[in-house]
């Protein structure tokens, strides 16, 4: 069974700060999404990596997709308030989302 | 366009109660998820349809829970009777499946309380 180990768990940073959150696999996988999860709502799609050692960038978020596709991270530049949500990795396997815990950000103002 | 409707919002019921959550997937989509959403366990899978069809059921609880897809524009989730460890952020989500998952699309959610 493919497992998600997202790490931190929880981050609470000031705002401006830089950070990065991880997403690990016990296997290799053909594709990774991550979510975004606000207070109150769905997770809302952020990127889709597919490409080993492939690396996209989103504004101030840059997804880096590992070279050997076990591993993945997330990399907040002068973080914001609105960056605060819940952080969530998944894999594709056939059907259907394998999903992290996710990482709990705050951004302090 | 609309995206994916949930309702109730809310809902607050005392155990044993029967529960009727409801979903309105995107039009178009051809996969449809029920999630349950708690602190302690994260998202957990409960069923996952495929042109209205149930493919995976094996993450349903108990035989408390059963959900329908009558057809492409509706989908249900009713827990009888409910407990209060059913409670929790039920959520519905769509997609276009092809050769992988492809993105979710999420509902906002529906909170279930049950006292």
């Amino acid at each position: 069974t493919q497992l998600l180990e997202q790490s931190p768990q929880f981050l609470s940073i000031q705002e401006g700060e830089n950070l990065t959150v991880y997403c690990n696999s016990s296997s290799v996988f053909s594709s990774l999404q991550w979510y975004r999860q606000e207070p109150g709502e769905g997770p809302v799609l952020l990127v889709t990596v597919v490409t080993g050692g492939e690396v996209k960038k989103l504004k101030r978020l840059t997804f880096q997709f590992g070279d050997a596709r076990k591993d993945s991270s997330l990399h907040i530049t002068a973080a914001q308030p609105g960056d605060t949500g819940l952080y969530l990795c998944a894999l594709d396997s056939n059907y259907q989302l394998i999903w992290g815990a996710g990482t709990k950000l705050i951004i302090k103002p | 366009d609309a995206g994916v409707i949930q309702s109730p919002r809310h809902e607050v019921t005392e155990m044993g109660q029967e529960v009727t959550l409801r979903c309105k997937p995107i039009s178009g989509h051809n996969s449809l998820f029920w999630y349950r959403q708690t602190m302690m366990r994260g998202l957990e899978l409960l069923i996952y349809f495929n042109n209205n069809v149930p493919i995976d059921d094996s993450g349903m609880p108990e035989d408390r829970f059963s959900a329908k897809m009558p057809n492409a524009s509706f989908s249900t989730l009713k827990i009888q009777p409910s407990e209060p460890r059913d409670s929790a952020v039920y959520f519905c989500a769509s997609s276009i499946a092809g050769a992988g998952t492809g993105e979710l699309f999420f509902g906002e959610g529906s909170r279930l309380t049950v006292l």
